[in-house]
Formats: structure tokens, sequence, C-alpha cells
């Protein structure tokens, strides 16, 4: 099924490890963004890509690194995870940003202990 | 920066109710609205969007928005809910090349 595409869907992490959440788009869309979901809050932008080759903070940065691969992959690193970062974490992409709506991946429910 | 703002929380209805959930968002001049909606264990799809035009926007599975630009609001309208309508409802709006997210509205109808 054509999309977007995370992993893993699950994990658990014990407090200070590293990880990577991938996320792979196959529509060609130009923007990609990380969001976080937690109880009460909404969705929370991390980080975007409006382009290959470009990344800017969003809402909640802090913790949290991103790397634009090439136009179909947008990964978001943990370098040191903190319980805080509990979350279920949505990757989405559109092609021209603004004018048409999100594709959001399936989620990554990430648990830290 | 925009914001946006859901004043309902939690609803709770019976099937066949009518259902309103509000959406404001912070300041004026052109905008793109959106409701999505998720349901249990799912990511977010998109119920409708509002660009120019039509205040009144229709969208899939019977339901409706208003923008009504005077009361910088976008609520989301349905004349009569069911059981699969339980989910979780986000209004956003777009800021330069991103959506911002309402917190949601939890969304409950009894059979």
């Amino acid at each position: 099924n054509a999309g977007v595409t995370q992993t893993p869907k699950f994990q658990v992490l014990k407090t200070g490890q590293s990880m990577t959440l991938q996320c792979a788009q196959d529509m060609n869309h130009n923007s990609m963004y990380w969001y976080r979901q937690d109880p009460g809050m909404g969705l929370r932008l991390i980080y975007y890509s409006a382009s290959e080759g470009t990344t800017d903070k969003g809402e909640v940065p802090n913790g949290y690194n991103v790397s634009r691969l090439n136009k179909r992959e947008f990964s978001l690193r943990l370098e040191s995870a903190a319980p805080s970062q509990t979350s279920v974490y949505f990757c989405a992409s559109i092609w021209v940003a603004g004018d048409q709506p999100q594709h959001f991946g399936d989620g990554t429910r990430l648990s830290i202990l | 920066a925009q914001s946006v703002s859901q004043h309902n929380h939690h609803v709770i209805l019976s099937e066949a109710a009518s259902l309103e959930l509000g959406c404001n968002y912070s300041y004026g001049g052109t905008v793109n609205l959106f409701w999505y909606v998720q349901y249990p264990g799912q990511h977010l799809q998109l119920l409708l969007k509002y660009f120019s035009g039509d205040p009144l926007v229709k969208g899939i599975k019977g339901f409706e928005a208003e923008f009504i630009k005077s009361k910088f609001s976008f609520n989301l309208r349905k004349p009569s809910v069911q059981w699969s309508d339980t989910a979780e409802y986000f209004c956003a709006v777009k800021d330069t090349d991103k959506l911002i997210f309402g917190t949601g509205t939890r969304l409950q109808v009894f059979p």
C-alpha cells in the first residue's frame, strides 16, 4: 500500500539508549515532518524538511536530530533517550507544503524506561 | 505564529445525536484549515479542508465545517453521529510551510 511507511511500529528503550526512527514515502513528496503525539497535547511538530537537503526545527526539537537522507527518507534520531520522550511518533509528507493535506504514517509507539 | 484552540476535550454522545466541535485559530488573513480524524490505533486521516471559496465545506462520512472569518472559527459538524464516529478529531491550520494542530477532541458515541 503506497504512502508513508514508518519503522519500527513499537520500541522499548532504556534511558540513555539511542535509536533512529525511519520514515519513507513513495509519493514523490517534497516536504516531510516528524510529530509526537501525547495525551491531551495533540500533535506537536518536532522537525520538518521542506525540501531535500533542508531541515528546520519545529515546536519541540530538543533531544532530537533528523536527517533528510534523500527525497524519500526522513529519519528521526534520539541520541540519549529520556522518559519524557515516551510518546507516539508520526511521520508525514506532502507534495507542496500547505496546499495539500499531509499524509501520515501509522506511527511508532516508543516507550522509554 | 498561528495557534489552534479546541475547547471541547472530550465529548460523549448517543447515536443519532448532532455533533459540533469547536475550533478557533489565532489570527486572520488568508488561512488554510483542516480537520483530521484519528480512529483508535490508527494514523490521522483527512476529513475535510478549507482553502478558499464557499465557507461551508463538505467532507467525508457526512461531516461538514463552516469557516467564519469574523469569529476565527472552523467548527466541525455532523447532523447525526454513529457509533463508528468514535475517534479523536484534530483541527489544524497552515502556518507558512507547516501545519499547527489543536490538542484534539475525543468523541465517544454510545449505541
